[in-house]
């Protein structure tokens, strides 16, 4: 079975600094892996998305995450965080052998950035 | 592309009351997915179609609710009759095949409130 976890409920960190939102999987073949924000009162937007290739992946507003085969992870970053990075993000995956367009979604990181 | 359009973007009903929510996705796409999303539980998934034809609804909660898709470029979920507890902010979301490129779109919600 698909699954998706996020370990963090809510990540703080301050202006400037880098920021990491975990995200693990488990999937029976091979992952397809997403990142979506949800800014207050929007729908989920696509950030960035793994398929194969390179595992560093770069996305919208400098976002980027480091797919991890080994452990299992697909951790979104952002090497200096915004005020207005703050958000609630979403990790998903599907398996890339399904014949299925049916994404797993994790429960969602709160991302505070304080100025 | 004016992207998943979603109507009414906030309904408020009393108990009882049938509930229609309306849905066009993004031209061309042929997954369209159903979400529910509240404070307790999160992103749900409830319904999704294939080609106009339901695939998995074993996300919707009760016989109460029910979805349609009676052509590509239209979706309702209707809700009858609705309970206070229906209350959540409702998404559309429609993404296209099964390849590389299937990330999903979401629409901005309808934010349903049931007195």
């Amino acid at each position: 079975a698909q699954s998706v976890a996020q370990p963090e409920d809510q990540v703080n960190v301050a202006e400037g600094n880098p920021l990491t939102v975990k995200c693990t999987y488990s999937v029976s073949g091979n992952p397809y892996l997403f990142w979506y924000v949800q800014y207050p009162n929007r729908g989920l937007q696509f950030l960035l998305k793994y398929i194969t290739g390179d595992n560093l992946v770069k996305g919208s507003y400098g976002f980027e995450a480091e797919f991890n085969k080994s452990q299992t992870s697909f951790h979104l970053k952002k090497p200096s965080a915004l005020v207005s990075d703050s958000a609630l993000y979403f990790c998903a995956v599907r398996d890339g052998g399904s014949n299925t367009g049916k994404l797993i979604f994790g429960q969602g990181t709160t991302l505070q950035v304080k100025p | 592309d004016a992207g998943v359009i979603q109507s009414p973007r906030h309904e408020v009903t009393e108990m009882g009351q049938e509930v229609t929510l309306r849905c066009k996705p993004i031209s061309g796409h042929d997954y369209l997915f159903w979400y529910r999303q509240t404070m307790m539980r999160g992103l749900e998934l409830l319904i999704y179609f294939n080609n106009n034809v339901p695939i998995d609804d074993s996300g919707m909660p009760e016989d109460r609710f029910s979805a349609k898709m009676p052509n590509a470029s239209f979706s309702t979920l209707k809700i009858q009759p609705s309970e206070p507890r229906d209350s959540a902010v409702y998404f559309c979301a429609s993404s296209f095949g099964t390849g590389s490129y299937n990330e999903q779109f979401f629409g901005p919600g309808t934010r349903l409130t049931v007195l």
